[in-house]
């Protein structure tokens, strides 16, 4: 079973813009995990926040967390053709060691 | 630092055979967990394995069973193999198991 839910299923924008994609999930985490897989390769993993943090900062990646809503948000700012992936969450529950993925988004960056 | 490394990259069985899959994790990382990644059912855990234990695991049929080495090295094998067990299989370390992990490159197994 899947944990959360992403929103867009897929994002096409322009070099330049800025790409946002919404994770929703079910129940109390421990953390919350972004990654990213360019064609059905290994993950790569971005960014992990924690339940008691709010946002957190990467380079050009920013996540938030609203423990409230049981939502996140990853923020991709001046996108280039190379982040052209699909991105997942994951979230981790109480003291397991396991991630539970979402369904992805499918984001493309063209020229 | 070497990543995470999967062998074979690609493999191709038959209805009913067997298959061992191999992981070689970060050195000095001692969680090892595995992922199987179909277009229907998107990434789901298999289970994971922390200083040769096993610590978590999926709802998958006694068909998939794994095990970790000493040196963290891990294999997972799946039994009786069905067409539906077509997919990447996907290994992951952490040192502990509660940071972020690192993927390998997967090992697409195709039944037919």
């Amino acid at each position: 079973s899947q944990q959360g839910e992403e929103d867009p299923q897929a994002l096409s924008i322009q070099e330049g813009e800025n790409a946002t994609m919404n994770c929703s999930y079910k129940t109390s985490i421990n953390n919350l995990q972004w990654y990213r897989q360019n064609s059905g390769r290994g993950l790569v993993h971005l960014i992990l926040i924690r339940s008691n943090e709010r946002e957190k900062h990467s380079g050009r990646l920013r996540v938030t967390l609203d423990t409230s809503k049981k939502s996140s948000s990853l923020l991709i700012t001046a996108s280039r053709a190379a982040d052209t992936a699909s991105y997942f969450c994951a979230t981790a529950t109480g003291t397991a060691s396991k991630l539970t993925f979402g369904t992805g988004t499918r984001l493309q960056v063209t020229l | 630092k070497a990543g995470v490394t999967q062998t074979p990259r690609y493999l191709i069985k038959t209805r009913g055979q067997q298959v061992t899959l191999s992981c070689s994790p970060i050195s000095g990382h001692r969680s090892v967990s595995w992922y199987q990644q179909t277009p229907g059912q998107g990434l789901q855990f298999l289970f994971e394995y922390f200083s040769e234990t096993q610590r978590n695991k999926g709802n998958f049929p006694g068909r998939f069973s794994g095990r970790q080495f000493s040196n963290s090295r891990s294999e997972m094998n799946v039994s009786t193999l069905e067409l539906g067990d077509s997919a990447l299989y996907l290994c992951a370390s952490s040192f502990s198991g509660n940071d972020g992990y690192t993927f390998g490159s997967g090992t697409r197994l195709t039944v037919v």
